[in-house]
């Protein structure tokens, strides 16, 4: 079946650099894909959404891209700090005939190195 | 303080003993749902609720049950556990699943987890 996936399960960035974290999907009716952090022994937390008419949305320190030709998503966190050290999750809901469900990917662990 | 929580954080249990994992969330959200996660899997979706008394099946319901007769509270029950269950759970909750137009439309909020064990 199609399901979101991602490109790099381990990413180490220098602190103060800024990280990509990259996300293919495959459902061509996703309209509507979301970013989630989770810290060690916490539950998933909101980053930042982004909506199938848009290429980009820009929150605090993060940024999300959106290229529906390749079905590809990547959350850009700037000059990283310490706290960004997480798994980061992309999902993607792919619309009313899922009853607005998400699916998720694996995950990626973003490393941030002092 | 808006929150989901689940109870208990923590579960060891012995195969075809009943357990059941209490989620309740303050925030007055229609839609509630059961997560598991597992090493490279991310996580998956076990149950789902839209509403109070209504209830339905995600990519992995087989082996839980849920309810759901008050809107703050969606328990998950394994009436038999079994080893392949042991995993880590997380019940989530959404204001607006479904009700498309909102900024966050479908931003859940998560509760802590529950490490769940069955030897």
């Amino acid at each position: 079946g199609e399901s979101v996936g991602l490109h790099l399960p381990t990413l180490s960035v220098q602190e103060g650099d800024n990280s990509i974290i990259n996300c293919a999907y495959s459902n061509s009716a996703s309209d509507y894909f979301i970013w989630y952090k989770q810290e060690s022994g916490k539950g998933p937390q909101f980053i930042i959404d982004i909506r199938s008419n848009m290429d980009k949305r820009q929150g605090q320190r993060v940024t999300v891209l959106l290229n529906k030709t390749v079905k590809h998503l990547s959350l850009q966190i700037a000059a990283t700090q310490p706290g960004d050290s997480a798994v980061y999750f992309c999902a993607e809901n792919i619309g009313p005939d899922s009853n607005y469900q998400l699916i998720w990917g694996a995950g990626t662990k973003l490393i941030i190195k002092p | 303080e808006a929150q989901v929580t689940q109870n208990p954080r923590y579960l060891i249990t012995v195969t075809g003993k009943k357990l059941t994992v209490t989620c309740s969330q303050n925030m007055n959200h229609e839609y509630m749902s059961w997560y598991r996660q597992d090493p490279g899997l991310g996580l998956r979706q076990i149950y789902y609720s839209m509403n109070v008394e209504v209830t339905d099946k995600g990519d992995v319901p087989e082996g839980y049950k849920v309810s759901r007769k008050e809107k703050r509270n969606f328990p998950l029950i394994l009436e038999s556990p079994s080893p392949n269950q042991t995993s880590l759970y997380f019940c989530a909750s959404s204001s607006s699943a479904g009700i498309r137009g909102l900024r966050q439309y479908n931003e859940q909020f998560f509760g802590p987890g529950t490490r769940l064990t069955v030897l």
